[in-house]
């Protein structure tokens, strides 16, 4: 059983079209972070979320903690195909310890 | 400048091996920490140290062994190598352990164990 699991897995959309991308835990957490991941590198930050209902911004990225802070989502208008990587969310749990997400693969298609 | 820097990049051996892999970071922080990174892009930390001490070992084998020489540098060994072994190992670090620290991660290691 994973603690964060991400929604959809996989994603190909077409230029121009809007996505959302779920992560969604029973656990409580207390911070969030979404990372993207091209080939053959690591995961990049995007963003890090600590307040229960936080919503962030990043360009066409929109980024929201739920109110409970167990789940969160990312949200791109008019994707680009410059966006196309593995997403993943991250959470802290315990002492400093990094949990990751199942991931979710997007391509989009000029 | 490389931020944070692994070698080798691809690492390809027999099982039973014994192989080492390198880290290291110039930005200076304090954490440094080791992720697998599965077929399935499944992304799990394995240790983490602060200040040369290790804070966080999850459940690993024996098998593996970090060993940081100083802030710095943060190596792994991994003895008696078997094929589920095969992965992508990423290091990471942060300026300090917090969790709301920013984690800069290296390009990978990509492992093959035949």
């Amino acid at each position: 059983t994973q603690l964060l699991e991400q929604s959809p897995q996989f994603l190909s959309i077409q230029e121009g079209e809007n996505l959302t991308v779920y992560c969604n835990s029973s656990s409580v957490f207390s911070s969030l972070q979404w990372y993207r991941q091209e080939p053959g590198e690591g995961p990049v930050l995007l963003v890090t979320v600590v307040t229960g209902g936080e919503v962030k911004k990043l360009k066409r990225l929109t980024f929201q903690f739920g109110d409970a802070r167990k789940d969160s989502s990312l949200h791109i208008t008019a994707a680009q195909p410059g966006d196309t990587g593995l997403y993943l969310c991250a959470a802290t749990s315990g002492t400093y310890k990094y949990i990751f997400g199942t991931g979710t693969r997007l391509k989009v298609l000029a | 400048d490389t931020a944070v820097s692994q070698t080798p990049k691809y690492l390809v051996t027999q099982m039973g091996n014994d192989k080492s892999i390198k880290c290291e970071q110039n930005l200076g922080h304090d954490t440094m920490y080791w992720y697998k990174q599965d077929s399935k892009k499944f992304l799990k930390i394995m240790f983490s140290y602060n200040n040369k001490e290790l804070i966080i070992n999850e459940t690993v084998p024996n098998r593996f062994s970090p060993k940081s020489p100083d802030k710095a540098h943060l190596n792994l060994h991994i003895n008696s190598l078997e094929l589920g072994d095969s992965a992508v190992y990423f290091c990471a670090s942060s300026r300090t352990s917090g969790y709301q620290e920013t984690q800069y991660f290296g390009p990978g290691t990509r492992l093959l164990v035949l």
